[in-house]
């Protein structure tokens, strides 16, 4: 059966600082992984994704992530952390083998960004 | 508005009480989510249509809960004889097609409260 877990709820940095969201996933097939983030009253948005290819994925907002076949890991990865990053992050991966799109998604890791 | 809508952004209602949520998405994106976001989870997958049919409606938690896409545009989520435990934001997403690796886009949810 396929899962994504978020290691941590909540987590809180200082701004300037690194910022790391963990995601770790269970497939039967390659996977696709996508990060997504929603700000407060907002719907979710795309951050980044991986399909194939380059295993270091960059996405919007200076945000990038690798995948790990050999961890099973997706780490979302942002060097310096903004005020503006404060929000609730999301990893996710499609369904099954059959190619139709449903995501499962993770718990969510809710990100402070402290000036 | 190029992005997905969903009306109401609110609906509070009594328990036992019929609903109906609306979801615009974007034009041309032949597939089209459902997903329920309780407090403090990740969203779950609900049904997912292509076109007009719904492809996969095995994320309806039972028989209180259809939806429908007459036009292969607009969708509806009907939730008959609601209870509290209903009580959650139903978030809508449209892709471009059914695929692993497409993005989709987010409406803002509709927050449904069930007194």
């Amino acid at each position: 059966a396929q899962s994504v877990t978020q290691l941590g709820s909540h987590v809180s940095v200082s701004e300037g600082a690194l910022v790391l969201l963990r995601c770790n996933y269970s497939s039967s097939v390659p996977p696709y992984l996508f990060w997504y983030v929603q700000y407060p009253n907002q719907g979710l948005q795309l951050l980044l994704k991986y399909t194939t290819g380059a295993t270091l994925v960059k996405g919007i907002n200076g945000f990038e992530a690798e995948f790990k076949k050999s961890e099973t890991s997706f780490h979302l990865t942002k060097p310096s952390a903004h005020m503006s990053d404060a929000a609730e992050y999301f990893c996710a991966l499609p369904y099954g083998s059959s190619n139709t799109g449903k995501l499962i998604f993770g718990q969510g890791t809710t990100l402070q960004v402290k000036p | 508005g190029a992005g997905v809508s969903q009306t109401p952004s609110n609906k509070v209602t009594e328990k036992g009480k019929y609903v109906e949520l609306r979801c615009d998405p974007i034009s041309g994106h032949t597939a089209l989510y459902w997903y329920r976001q309780s407090l403090g989870q990740g969203p779950e997958f609900l049904i997912y249509f292509q076109g007009t049919g719904a492809a996969d409606d095995s994320g309806l938690p039972n028989d209180r809960f259809f939806a429908v896409r007459p036009e292969g545009s607009v969708s509806t989520l009907k939730i008959q004889r609601t209870e509290r435990g209903d009580s959650a934001v139903y978030l809508c997403a449209s892709s471009l097609y059914a695929s692993g690796p497409n993005e989709q886009f987010f409406g803002p949810g509709t927050r449904l409260t069930v007194l």
